[in-house]
């Protein structure tokens, strides 16, 4: 199985601002995938990260708003750019294959 | 597009069984997950099932599939106060996951 770090875990930002969340695997792999969790609901697919290529983002999230980097095997990073309150959600990142699919902790973004 | 549901909350006693229902409608999915979610914590991989399959047991866990009727269960054998938490179902399209809305599992002593 895949271990799956964040960071950070947790900020409280400013609405205007941009946050970029980092996520680091303990082993290379080819897909990366960014989800979001909205307060109180389930998780949406925001973007698939394969390195060397463009992010593939799913309908309603926009590269401007949401820019992921995927330098290498094991690391990506996803941006929140101008920052408003309903932004406000957990950030997880995900990787796997197959029927191993695994979980980073998230990072819990509060926007006021 | 590809929807999973799942009825939002159950409630049962220490030591009863628990089974946590769901529907999904990617007929092509190979793949079924039960994902585990406790308070201010990530989501924990509880097990999955290949499509191909009826029953997967695991120590308390067995998950039941029917495929005629995309219906996805989950069975808490003996259900714990330290098994309160969200589950959430997801199937699998194309290369990522497709979640449903959880179910909030409330274990009373």
């Amino acid at each position: 199985s895949a271990v799956i770090s964040q960071k950070p875990s947790r900020d409280i930002c400013q609405r205007g601002t941009s946050l970029t969340i980092q996520c680091q695997v303990d082993s290379q792999v080819t897909m990366m995938f960014w989800y979001r969790q909205q307060p109180g609901q389930s998780l949406t697919l925001i973007a698939t990260a394969n390195q060397g290529s463009e992010a593939t983002y799913e309908s309603g999230f926009v590269i401007d708003k949401f820019p992921i980097s995927r330098p290498n095997l094991t690391f990506s990073t996803l941006t929140v750019s101008n920052m408003s309150p309903e932004d406000s959600s957990i950030y997880l990142c995900s990787t796997g294959g197959g029927h191993e699919q695994y979980f980073g902790p998230g990072t819990r973004l509060t926007v006021t | 597009g590809e929807d999973v549901e799942q009825s939002l909350f159950l409630s049962v006693r220490e030591g009863d069984s628990s089974v946590i229902n769901c529907t999904y409608t990617d007929s092509s999915s190979t793949y079924l997950y039960w994902y585990k979610q406790e308070p201010g914590a990530g989501l924990q991989l509880l097990t999955y099932i290949f499509s191909n399959m009826d029953m997967k047991q695991d120590q308390r866990l067995t998950v039941l599939l029917n495929k005629k009727d995309k219906h996805l269960s989950l069975r808490i054998a003996d259900t714990q106060t330290g098994d309160s938490a969200i589950y959430f179902c997801a199937e699998i399209s194309g290369t990522a996951l497709i979640f449903g809305k959880g179910t909030t599992l409330s274990v009373s002593s």
